[in-house]
């Protein structure tokens, strides 16, 4: 079955920019499917951040549209996501997931935006 | 954006019992309704999708019903390993949105 796992910073200091990337294995990014980033803040509930199609066409949560943009490198069978700007109310576990629905996630990774 | 809400925010229920969760969609989604399992310090785990297709591996204990605005997932009996945070998602239209999560804890 398909495999993700974020990898990235842990800490990001206020104003600057988050940057994850997820590796997926045992299936090619090529292949098909919808690429995407979930966040879930502490103690709160999920929150959908955007998905990329393996076309390059993307969406977005309207209320983060302004900040974030998500990639694919399909040399290195990964897709990554960038997250400018951040604040305090960024922090959060950021799954990578794939799927329509979310059939496979990462195991998650938390980034803590503090100075 | 269509606005996910589920109810109640509690369940408590005894080992062995019945759970109904509800979710409610402010607009059709047809049937893309998903329902996923969460565990502490787990990601979540897709249960059910397509409003009642249970995914891979999941026990037939657990079944989703509904359509256009009005869900539910129901679980059976429930087991120790059930206790869990349940999320319903929406994937019929952009962007896609998550309820707000009902904690089944035990009774």
């Amino acid at each position: 079955q398909v495999q993700l796992q974020e990898s990235g910073p842990g800490l990001v200091k206020p104003s600057e920019t988050l940057s994850l990337t997820c590796t997926v294995s045992r299936y090619s990014i090529n292949s098909g499917y919808y690429w995407g980033w979930i966040r879930q803040p502490p103690g709160q509930g999920l929150e959908w951040i955007g998905s990329i199609f393996h076309t390059g066409g993307a969406y977005f949560n309207p209320s983060l549209k302004s900040r974030v943009s998500i990639s694919l490198d399909t040399s290195k069978n990964q897709f990554s996501l960038k997250l400018i700007s951040v604040t305090a109310a960024d922090t959060a576990v950021y799954y990578c997931a794939t799927g329509s629905p979310l059939l496979y996630w990462g195991q998650g990774a938390l980034v803590t935006v503090a100075s | 954006d269509i606005v996910m809400t589920q109810s109640p925010a509690t369940l408590s229920v005894s080992p062995g019992e019945r759970a109904t969760l509800s979710c409610r969609a402010s607009q059709s989604v047809p049937s893309y309704l998903a329902w996923y399992q969460q565990k502490p310090g787990q990601a979540p785990r897709l249960l059910i999708y397509a409003v009642s297709t249970r995914a891979t591996g999941i026990p037939a204990r657990f079944s989703g019903s509904g359509s256009g605005t009005e869900f539910t997932l129901t679980i059976s009996s429930l087991q120790s390993e059930d206790f869990a945070v349940y999320y319903c998602q929406q994937y019929n239209d952009w962007p896609w949105t998550f309820g707000q999560g009902t904690k089944v804890e035990i009774k």
